[in-house]
């Protein structure tokens, strides 16, 4: 039963075009969430977070969007650069605790 | 400044035997958490440690255990291990034990179970 999905296990976009990665969940309880980047052979590198009395979050060229009615929040990475190729995975937590929920991953990949 | 370090960085066992592994915090942070990620899943909560007491578990079975250390290190322990706990096992550091919202993780321990 998976709580957070990811529904696409990868993404090709080219360099300098808008990346979108999406995620889903299903706990209504969430009211925290992260997103994370990793790199093979390296720990998941925190990216942004947003929480649940948001609907947008900005830190440079990283925005993400959350819509509570649909339980859906998305990435966006603009403009797309070929280092920003690696695994995106979305996290939820509920009462903003740090047992985090992990979605399955999404490899994105710039082509230059 | 060093980061999370874990070790070690490969291990194999066979089925049945036990293993500890083991994370060191960033300087300065009083809590460490553990995650399992299995092959093509995202990571999944084991435990979270704060101040040498568990704050949370996640459901995993008795045959997991961990425990953190005054100076904040942690070691992770599994027993009686099984082929499906072949998984790379993260620890992650944060300063506190309330979500600030970022986890600072090791690159990881990898365990293969034969």
């Amino acid at each position: 039963d998976q709580q957070v999905k990811q529904n696409s296990p990868s993404l090709s976009v080219q360099e300098g075009r808008i990346s979108i990665l999406n995620c889903d969940y299903t706990n209504s309880m969430f009211d925290y969430f992260l997103w994370y980047k990793k790199y093979p052979a390296e720990g998941p590198t925190f990216l942004i977070s947003i929480s649940s009395i948001k609907d947008k979050n900005e830190d440079g060229r990283f925005t993400v969007f959350l819509n509570k009615s649909a339980k859906h929040l998305s990435l966006h990475i603009v403009p797309s650069q070929p280092g920003d190729s690696a695994v995106y995975f979305c996290a939820a937590s509920v009462d903003y605790g740090q047992n985090f929920v992990f979605g399955p991953g999404t490899r994105l990949s710039v082509l230059p | 400044d060093a980061g999370v370090t874990q070790s070690p960085t490969h291990l194999i066992k066979t089925r049945g035997q036990q293993v500890t592994l083991r994370c060191s915090p960033i300087s300065g942070h009083k809590s460490v958490s553990w995650y399992q990620q299995v092959l093509g899943q995202g990571p999944q909560f084991i435990f979270q440690y704060y101040e040498k007491e568990e704050r949370g578990r996640g459901n995993f079975p008795d045959r997991f255990s961990a425990r953190q250390f005054p100076n904040y290190s942690s070691e992770l322990n599994v027993n009686a291990l099984l082929l499906g706990d072949s998984a790379l096992y993260l620890c992650a550091s944060s300063f506190t034990s309330a979500n600030t919202g970022e986890l600072f993780f090791g690159e990881g321990s990898r365990l293969t179970v034969l």
